[in-house]
């Protein structure tokens, strides 16, 4: 079965460092990848995916993401972290095109220090 | 444009109590979900539908109940309130699983907090 594990549950940056989120998932065959975004008292947003076209997938807001089938990993990246980035930030997983299910990790909350 | 629109908002409910949350969304998606979110727990799918009619439990069904009898909406409900289904409840909808012609795509609700005492 597929699951997706997210390293990390809180983490800090300075504004203006590199914001890096893990995502490791698991899956016996390619799997759709997605990262999510939830703002305070909202529901989520989708950030980026990853559908097998391109290995690295440009999200919203300077958010990108590097699918890694050797490492079965899909991190992601802000080079520069804002103050308005501060939120909780979910990866997800599908299976295939027979799935009608997206499994979510445990999420990770960033925060951004003045 | 609405998208998700989940009611109620707010609940607090006493023990044995029953409510229905509420889900329409106006994309004319197929694919409707109810996920629980709790903390450290991220969000965990109770049931879905993948069409009008349908409906097909997820990974914590038990205590809920759901319907979808027009396309538009989906029904979460609980017969019998346990202080365990504390939490932030999510609908969300999709146009089709990820793959080539669809963008598999996931639009949430705000959600709805239910307190149950």
């Amino acid at each position: 079965a597929q699951s997706v594990t997210q390293l990390g549950s809180h983490v800090s940056v300075s504004e203006g460092a590199l914001v890096l989120l893990r995502c490791n998932y698991s899956s016996s065959v390619p799997p759709y990848l997605f990262w999510y975004v939830q703002y305070p008292n909202q529901g989520l947003q989708l950030l980026l995916k990853y559908t097998s076209a391109a290995t690295l997938v440009k999200g919203i807001n300077g958010f990108e993401a590097e699918f890694k089938k050797s490492e079965t990993s899909f991190h992601l990246t802000k080079p520069s972290a804002h103050m308005s980035d501060a939120a909780e930030y979910f990866c997800a997983v599908s299976v295939g095109s027979g799935t009608y299910k997206y499994i979510f990790g445990t999420g990770t909350r960033l925060k951004v220090l003045a | 444009n609405a998208g998700v629109t989940q009611t109620p908002k707010f609940r607090v409910l006493k023990t044995g109590q029953s409510m229905t949350l509420l889900c329409a969304q106006d994309m004319n998606h197929e694919y409707m979900y109810w996920y629980r979110q709790d903390p450290g727990m991220g969000l965990r799918l109770i049931h879905y539908s993948v069409g009008e009619g349908t409906t097909a439990k997820g990974e914590v069904p038990d205590g809920y109940n759901v319907s979808r009898l027009k396309k538009q909406n989906f029904l979460l409900g609980l017969e019998s309130a346990a202080p365990s289904q504390t939490s932030v409840y999510f609908c969300a909808s999709s146009d089709g699983l990820a793959g080539f012609a669809n963008t598999g795509e996931l639009f949430f609700g705000e959600g709805s907090r239910l307190t149950v005492l």
